[in-house]
């Protein structure tokens, strides 16, 4: 098994531009979640699903959009960046498995907007 | 509100013993911990549930005070590979998505 995958790895974007990051889970499982990580702090969460066709807000969700049409794929946009968008995202899944579960991470997509 | 990690640092000679403080202003229903190397994703730890328990992972274990609102994350005899930066996770009830708050983090560095 892969575990989580993101794609791309990296990425420079001008102001205004836009992307997708994808990322792709084959564990089954039916939480997916996207985090942004600041240089030196923890992790933000920046939107989640808790089942395909589903999603909702985190913590920071302004000025990004998410969707999950399909159970392993959870998709981040960004439709205008603008340079504090630069971070480190990370997608991170957990399977719906009674009180004792984990979140498993992606190694990330490092993304700079100039 | 984000958990708050103490230490925000520490350096540690191989063998030596370290405490990591995660505190929250709620109460808490659950309390995840990570590791971080530099450059990579987070790994889990453990999880610690409502109910004081403490667990344990080879030398690394954790309790959870739910009084207190508070859990620490014990590292014993310190290893050069358990340099990385640790992170708290907190869940203060069980909701939908299994959503956690995370700490600062504290930076761990074990010398040879």
């Amino acid at each position: 098994n892969a575990g989580v995958t993101q794609t791309p790895k990296f990425r420079v974007l001008k102001t205004g531009q836009s992307m997708t990051l994808l990322c792709a889970q084959d564990m089954n499982h039916e939480y997916m979640y996207w985090y942004r990580q600041d240089p030196g702090m923890g992790l933000r969460l920046i939107h989640y699903s808790v089942g395909e066709g589903t999603t909702a807000k985190g913590e920071v969700p302004d000025g990004y959009n998410v969707s999950r049409l399909k159970k392993q794929n959870f998709l981040l946009g960004l439709e205008s960046a603008a340079p504090s968008q630069t971070s480190v995202y990370f997608c991170a899944s957990s399977p719906l498995s009674g009180r004792a579960y984990e979140q498993y991470f992606g190694p990330g997509t490092r993304l700079t907007v100039t | 509100q984000q958990p708050v990690q103490s230490p925000q640092a520490v350096i540690l000679r191989e063998g030596e013993d370290a405490v990591i403080n995660c505190s929250s202003s709620k109460a808490l229903y659950s309390v995840h911990w990570y590791r971080q190397k530099h450059g990579e994703a987070p790994v889990f730890l453990m999880i610690l549930l409502k109910g004081g328990e403490q667990k344990g992972h080879d030398k690394i274990s954790a309790s959870f005070n739910e009084k207190k609102q508070q859990s620490s994350l014990y590292l014993t005899a310190s290893q050069l590979s358990y340099s990385g930066t640790y992170f708290c996770g907190t869940e203060v009830a069980p909701n939908a998505g299994n959503m956690l708050t995370f700490g600062g983090g504290t930076r761990l560095m074990v010398k040879p």
